[in-house]
């Protein structure tokens, strides 16, 4: 298994402001992830962090909102820029088990909880 | 589309089985996991199944049936301690990316 670790855990914001999340994984992994999991929901996935490449995002995320960076293959962090009351949300990174495309489960960093006021 | 549908909420009695279904519509498949996640923390993976059947792990097992796009999440002997949430979620596509159902939630009662 790989140890996720992000941070800040936790963070109240402004609006306007942006907030970048770390995530630092313990071993080289391929696929990194970021899902966001708003209050009472389940996890939507944001966007999939490509080593040395511009991140994939899923439909209605776009990386003016959302700009990731993944310098190396255990490093990634997510921005989320001008925060609304809406962003308020869990963020978590998530990393597959093994470094072989396409198998293995996910896991996942304990995620950073962001309140916009 | 992706289509991932769960029961929203369930209650079991402590010592019992419950099982919790899932069933999907989903351009492609690579595979379907179970996840639990307990208030204010990470999911935590339980369970893979990408061929027809049952795959049992201790206390929980899980079925699927791809031509039906339908899975369950069995859990026996139930405790306290899996009171939790129970996500469903589905890899489609290159890369494993997952698209997850909205989770039941369960509570295990004395």
């Amino acid at each position: 298994s790989a140890v996720i670790s992000q941070k800040p855990s936790r963070d109240i914001c402004q609006r306007g402001t942006s907030l970048t999340i770390q995530c630092q994984v313990d071993s080289q992994v391929t696929m990194m992830f970021w899902y966001r999991q708003q209050p009472g929901q389940s996890l939507t996935l944001i966007a999939t962090a490509n080593q040395g490449s511009e991140a994939t995002y899923e439909s209605g995320f776009v990386i003016d909102k959302f700009p990731i960076s993944r310098p190396n293959l255990t490093f990634s962090t997510l921005t989320v820029s001008n925060m609304s009351p809406e962003d308020s949300s869990i963020y978590l990174c998530s990393v597959q088990g093994t470094v072989q495309p396409g198998a293995g489960e996910l896991f996942f960093g304990e995620g950073s909880r962001l309140t916009v006021l | 589309g992706q289509n991932i549908d769960q029961p929203t909420e369930m209650t079991a009695t402590e010592g019992a089985i419950v099982q919790i279904n899932c069933t999907y519509q989903t351009s492609g498949f690579n595979g379907l996991f179970w996840y639990q996640q307990h208030a204010g923390e990470a999911p935590t993976f339980l369970s893979y199944n990408v061929l027809d059947g049952l795959e049992e792990k201790g206390r929980f097992s899980s079925f699927l049936s791809r031509s039906k796009g339908y899975s369950y999440l069995l859990l026996k002997e139930l405790q306290m301690k899996d009171s939790a949430s129970y996500l469903c979620a589905v890899s489609t596509g290159g890369g494993n990316k997952l698209t997850f159902g909205t989770g039941t939630q369960l509570k295990v009662e004395l």
